[in-house]
């Protein structure tokens, strides 16, 4: 079935610095893709989406481009800040029977960012 | 604000109970999912529902059961056949299109005593 892998964390980084989470997707079909953050103690935000080959999702400094050849969607900011602390998950879209569409996930990566 | 709102956030069970967790949303979506989180692992779906009274096992629903009854009501129960049900559950429901996001509640962290 669909899967979605990304890199192991934490990842820690400091204030300024460049930041790449690596992506990568295992589909059948087209699915779109996602990135979504979550805050400690609360639900999940979705950060930026793209939802075809070549598409760049963008967000707050953020991006991720739809890569199919590599089947990745990796996600990177310039320069990251305190506050962008967080977990981030990769997602896909998996479109099933009936039309209703299930995101499955990655075990997410566990960001922070010292001062 | 349109939103999902969950309750309750914490609740502690005795093994052996049953419990609800509520979640409710006023965004007017027809798709609804339940997912659980655990430390270290991706969301896993336990049910979702299309529309009002239909709903589908997911991923791990052995030991959790739903209903639907208003579009804007999905609650779940976690029941004593779950043999490990402390974790964190996160209830969303998912905007128009092929493409829609889900929005997510702010979850509800369950643990048994």
């Amino acid at each position: 079935g669909n899967s979605v892998t990304q890199m192991e964390g934490p990842v820690t980084l400091s204030e300024e610095a460049f930041l790449t989470i690596n992506c990568t997707y295992t589909a059948t079909g087209y699915p779109s893709l996602f990135w979504y953050v979550q805050y400690p103690g609360e639900g999940l935000q979705l950060l930026l989406k793209a939802t075809k080959a070549d598409d760049k999702g963008s967000n707050k400094g953020f991006e991720a481009t739809y890569r199919k050849e590599t089947t990745s969607f990796h996600l990177e900011k310039g320069s990251v800040q305190v506050s962008d602390s967080a977990v981030y998950f990769c997602a896909l879209s998996d479109p099933v029977l009936g039309g209703a569409q299930k995101l499955v996930f990655g075990q997410g990566t566990r960001l922070t960012i010292n001062p | 604000d349109g939103g999902i709102t969950q309750s309750p956030k914490y609740l502690f069970r005795k093994e052996g109970q049953n419990v609800t967790l509520s979640c409710e949303q006023n965004l007017n979506h027809d798709a609804m999912y339940w997912y659980r989180q655990d430390p270290g692992q991706g969301l896993r779906l336990i049910y979702y529902s299309q529309i009002v009274n239909d709903f589908q096992k997911g991923d791990i629903a052995e030991g959790y059961s739903v209903s639907r009854e208003k579009k804007e009501s999905f609650p779940l129960t976690v029941t004593s056949a779950q043999k490990n049900p402390t974790a964190f559950y996160l209830c969303a429901s998912r905007g128009p299109g092929y493409t829609g996001e889900l929005f997510f509640g702010e979850g509800s962290r369950l643990t048994v005593l």
